[in-house]
């Protein structure tokens, strides 16, 4: 069965401080791979998305990259992080079919904290 | 470009109380997807139910059921008997044909069920 881990669960951080959020999924293959961040009390806001290795599509510019270094792998970095970072990070995964649309799945999410 | 409105922010209502979460989308495409999901106080989100836009079928599993209505751009959800258990915010959202890469989620509605 597929299966998505994302760690760290809870992050603090200072500002100007690097990131590194990270990704796995298990039991798939060439996933598109996604990750939301959610203000507190907000909505679902998509922030970049990727469709293979190396593909990287950004929707929103800010101070965050995104890395997909193996297929299952997906990385959310920041060199130096701002205050409005602050939220809750959360890693999705699907598998496009021609003639159905499954959905996302997502994983557990981390709450991130900057200070 | 498609859009998601859930017009209720929160909604608080007294255990074994039904209740209406709505939905209200936009789309130029004959072919589309429509999905809610569950976000706990954990945080993660559980996928719910998806429809696709050619099925108007009503469904309904356990306490939940969804109104499916194309003439009004509708997708409404629908718990009978809430419980407590139920608190959560649930989201609706929207994919076109194409598949989940440009999946779009409404701003969600916080329902809080009373003891």
């Amino acid at each position: 069965s597929q299966t998505i881990h994302q760690w760290p669960a809870t992050l603090v951080q200072p500002v100007g401080s690097p990131l590194s959020l990270e990704c796995t999924v298990e039991g798939t293959s060439n996933p598109n791979l996604y990750w939301y961040r959610q203000a507190a009390g907000r909505g679902l806001q998509l922030l970049f998305y990727s469709v293979g290795i190396g593909q990287i599509s950004s929707e929103v510019p800010q101070n965050l990259s995104a890395s997909r270094p193996q297929d299952r792998q997906f990385i959310l970095s920041s060199k130096k992080l701002l205050l409005s970072d602050s939220g809750f990070y959360l890693c999705a995964w699907s598998t496009l079919q021609i003639d159905y649309d499954y959905g996302y799945t997502f994983g557990s999410g981390t709450r991130l904290t900057v200070v | 470009a498609q859009k998601v409105t859930q017009a209720q922010t929160e909604i608080s209502v007294v255990e074994k109380e039904d209740v209406t979460l709505d939905c209200v989308y936009e789309t130029r495409d004959t072919t589309y997807y429509l999905f809610w999901y569950k976000q706990p106080p954990s945080g993660e989100l559980v996928f719910l139910i998806r429809r696709n836009s050619f099925d108007e079928q009503n469904e309904i599993s356990g306490r939940y059921s969804w109104n499916f209505q194309k003439s009004t751009s509708s997708f409404n959800f629908t718990i009978t008997a809430s419980q407590v258990v139920d608190s959560a915010v649930y989201f609706c959202a929207l994919s076109e044909e194409g598949g989940s890469n440009d999946m779009r989620f409404g701003a969600g509605t916080r329902l809080t069920v009373k003891p």
